[in-house]
């Protein structure tokens, strides 16, 4: 079974633009969450989807939106961008947890590793 | 608030050591996970836990739901084992909180 894959792998932009970062699950998965690292914050969670739903997200300014599509594939997006921005996102695809129900080991892609300049 | 905090932040050790990791979490969670990061970013779950202890190979990870902490040990070191450690919790959904990170060196 192939692993969750993100597109691109790295990426560089400068401050205002815009960004779009790809992940598709492992085949069957249905929820992907998304994080972000960087050297002084560590990892921290941006957003969960499931179902094209988002269930969750994380303490982010609005400039930080996601999406996941009927396959399941979910896709980040960051709009005018800032110096701090740039981290290392990682995305990772789950089955389903739900409430009362055991919870489900994540598995993770290798990131996209943005720079802001 | 859900936090997570994790020591020690750095481990170095020889090869053959027995290696402690430790996790404690504030409030009461479904799962904890044990994450490997070696350096370029890649993430590995080495474990998920909602309570006793699971091994697999020189890994082994237990959790105390009482007293809200978990450790993960190595036996026998090596410089293989060289990389972050990262400690998260989980509450009802995939919503991870992420405790600082142990780095790990091994030296031979």
């Amino acid at each position: 079974k192939a692993g969750v894959t993100q597109t691109p792998r790295y990426l560089i932009k400068t401050r205002g633009q815009q960004v779009t970062l790809s992940c598709s699950p492992i085949s069957g998965h249905r929820s992907v969450s998304w994080y972000q690292q960087t050297p002084g914050q560590g990892l921290q969670f941006l957003f969960e989807y499931f179902s094209e739903t988002q269930r969750n997200k994380g303490n982010f300014p609005g400039r930080f939106s996601g999406r996941q599509f009927s396959n399941s594939r979910s896709e980040m997006n960051v709009s005018t961008l800032e110096l701090g921005d740039s981290a290392l996102y990682l995305c990772a695809s789950s089955l389903p947890s739900g409430s009362g129900r055991a919870y489900n080991e994540q598995f993770f892609g290798p990131g996209t590793r943005l720079t802001v300049l | 608030k859900n936090e997570v905090e994790q020591s020690p932040q750095n481990l170095t050790a020889q090869e053959g050591e027995f290696i402690t990791i430790n996790c404690s979490y504030s409030v009461g969670i479904s799962a904890l996970h044990w994450l490997q990061q070696h350096p370029g970013g890649g993430i590995v779950s080495l474990f998920m836990l909602s309570s006793g202890k699971k091994k697999h190979g020189r890994l082994i990870a237990t959790i105390n739901i009482q007293e809200k902490h978990s450790s993960l040990h190595i036996t026998a070191s090596h410089p293989r084992d060289s990389a972050v450690y990262i400690c998260a919790c989980g509450w009802d959904t995939d919503k991870l909180i992420f405790g600082t990170g142990t780095r790990l060196q091994v030296f031979p």
